[in-house]
Order: structure tokens, then sequence, then C-alpha cells
């Protein structure tokens, strides 16, 4: 069954580093997201994907955080410049589009941020 | 603003008792209302929406318009059933969810 994959499983990264987390989503999907979970709180949208350009970001995604497809099936989130609060597992996901709110979410990357 | 409210963090029933998962939401127009589930070391998927009204493996729930609820029922729980679940609401015309707390439903055998 195709998954959605995401690398690194964990990064640690020193404050003020550039991060970029990696995706891979499901091959026929057309809709892309990531999402954070801080640690013992909820699980936060941060910006959907389609069609080449975002489609809608929440106000978490500020100017710290850019998203790209640079070839077609990676799909990828850059932290330019870390803080200690961007400390977070965070989850791509992808649909189709088709059956709407079902979204595969890979297993995560967990960020520390020291 | 939309949000939702899952008030209890851990519910613990024996196995074979009926299970409710609790949510409440707030949302000033038709949400589109879901549950997500996390089994141990798997990720988080799709495991009902309320458009659908379909009951998966024994889980159901009603969309309360009234009571803005959308609880998560099971009437005789299982051990497979230990896992964290996610209520989470789409607003219309969004692709955005958003996530309650998540409960931890443990069943004890």
């Amino acid at each position: 069954e195709p998954e959605v994959t995401q690398t690194p499983s964990h990064q640690v990264t020193q404050m003020g580093q550039e991060v970029i987390l990696r995706c891979v989503p499901i091959s026929n999907h057309l809709y892309f997201y990531w999402y954070r979970q801080i640690l013992g709180q909820k699980v936060e949208f941060l910006v959907s994907f389609y069609n080449n350009e975002i489609s809608e970001k929440s106000e978490i995604f500020d100017d710290q955080f850019s998203v790209e497809r640079p070839d077609g099936s990676n799909f990828t989130l850059k932290i330019r410049s870390t803080k200690l609060e961007d400390s977070a597992m965070y989850f791509c996901a992808s649909s189709t589009g088709l059956a709407f709110g079902e979204l595969f979410f890979g297993e995560g990357s967990r960020l520390t941020v020291l | 603003a939309q949000r939702v409210t899952q008030p209890e963090k851990l519910l613990s029933v024996f196995k074979g008792a009926p299970v409710e998962l609790k949510c409440n939401y707030s949302y000033s127009g038709s949400p589109e209302l879901f549950w997500y589930v996390q089994y141990s070391r798997q990720r988080l998927q799709l495991l009902l929406r309320h458009i659908s009204r379909e009951s998966i493996k024994g889980f159901t729930a009603d969309l309360n318009k009234g009571e803005t609820s959308f609880h998560l029922k099971k009437p005789f729980a299982q051990e497979e059933d230990s896992a964290m679940y996610y209520c989470a609401l789409s607003g219309a015309g969004s692709y955005q969810l958003t996530f309650g707390k998540g409960t931890k439903l443990s069943v004890i055998p």
C-alpha cells in the first residue's frame, strides 16, 4: 500500500540554523500539507499546497517557513532560521482531493532546536 | 475561529464495555467533522467522517448540530481499540483540519 514517507525521522539543530524537512507524498495525490505537533499539544495546520502553489496557510506559517515541490515528487518544508519554539513533530500529509478530509499522513519528522 | 475540544485526555474502559469519546466543536458555519486515530507506533489515519455516515471497526459518530458535538461511540470495546483518537474539523471550502488535543483510549483486558 502506498505511503507518505518523511525524512529525516529526527533532526537536531542549533537555534538560527536552516532546516529542510522532506516528504514524498503518495504518487497520484494532488494536495499536500504540513502539520506540526509541539509535545503535549494539538496537531496544528501549517500549510496546504496544490497545483504548485500555497492554497492555505495558518498564522504559524510566517516568513521563516517556505514550501516547495522541487522535482515533482518531493515536497519540502524549509525553516530559515530556527527558534527554540520550532521544536516539534512535523507531519507531512497528502490527499487526492476527491475524498474530502481524508489525509494520508507520514510518520513525522521530529525537530529538536537547541 | 474554529475550535475542537476533547475534554478527556485519557479514557480507560474494560474490554466489552461501551466506549464514548467526546468531541465538541465551535464553528460559525456548517463544518465537516472527522475522527482520526493513531495506534501505537503507527501513523495518524482517518477513522471516519460524518458525511459518510459509516461505521468503521464498530465505531460510529453522529453530528449533533444543536449540541455542537461529534462523539465517537462503540458498543463493545476491544483491546485493539487502544489508541490515540483525534477529533478534527474542516470549514466550508477549506482543506485545513483543526484538531482537538486527542483522547488516549486504553482498553483493559
